[in-house]
């Protein structure tokens, strides 16, 4: 079955702390992998996806095909930072005819607290 | 703004009550994807359109629940008979063609059944 797995629900830091949000995922291929962002009363976005390999508000995240995890890091957060955080797998395959649709994680919260 | 936007916001409905949902995906977006969140979990796909075609239907999609896109543009979820296990965030996305292509989302409708 394809699922990702985020271990943490709340995850809690002082602002400047190094964040680290974890991401596990089960997939049958190669997966394509990204991370979300919602952020209060604010609309669910992407912040980043593997595939571009970029950094986006500090951010990155590297796909280890060996662990099947895609963690999502920063090393100096802000309170502006503190949001609810998903991880999202799409499935590249027909599996249960999903092809094409976002496989979410339940999210972490992220608090980063002054 | 003239992102994915979703009609109504916010509804209320007694048990056995028939509800419908709109959403207006961002123009020129051929997919259009229907979602469902309940506290404490992440997005659940339920079905999506390419075009006016329903492609794919989730399971958790029962014969209660019917999607429509009549002329490729707008989407209407309807739900029949309403049950307490229901009540749930139903998040509408819109993108260009696939997964490879981002995924926009809308605020929601945050369906209360009582």
């Amino acid at each position: 079955a394809q699922r990702v797995t985020q271990p943490e629900k709340l995850l809690s830091v002082f602002k400047g702390a190094p964040v680290e949000l974890k991401c596990n995922y089960s997939y049958s291929g190669s997966p394509e992998l990204f991370w979300y962002v919602q952020y209060s009363r604010q609309r669910l976005q992407l912040l980043l996806r593997h595939i571009s390999r970029e950094s986006i508000k500090g951010f990155t995240a590297d796909l280890n095909k060996g662990e099947t995890s895609f963690h999502l890091k920063k090393p100096f957060a802000q309170e502006e930072d503190s949001a609810m955080y998903y991880c999202a797998l799409v499935s590249s395959v027909n599996y249960g005819g999903s092809q094409g649709n976002l496989i979410f994680g339940k999210g972490t919260k992220l608090s980063v607290k002054p | 703004d003239t992102g994915v936007s979703q009609d109504p916001r916010h509804k209320i409905t007694k048990r056995g009550q028939n509800v419908t949902f709109r959403c207006d995906p961002i123009s020129e977006h051929n997919r259009l994807y229907w979602y469902r969140q309940t506290l404490g979990q992440g997005p659940e796909f339920l079905t999506y359109f390419q075009n006016e075609a329903q492609l794919e239907k989730s399971r958790l999609l029962s014969d209660r629940f019917s999607a429509e896109r009549p002329k490729g543009s707008f989407s209407t979820l309807e739900i029949q008979r309403t049950e307490q296990g229901d009540s749930a965030m139903y998040l509408c996305a819109s993108s260009l063609v696939s997964g490879q292509d981002t995924i926009y989302f809308g605020e929601g409708s945050w369906l209360t059944v009582v």
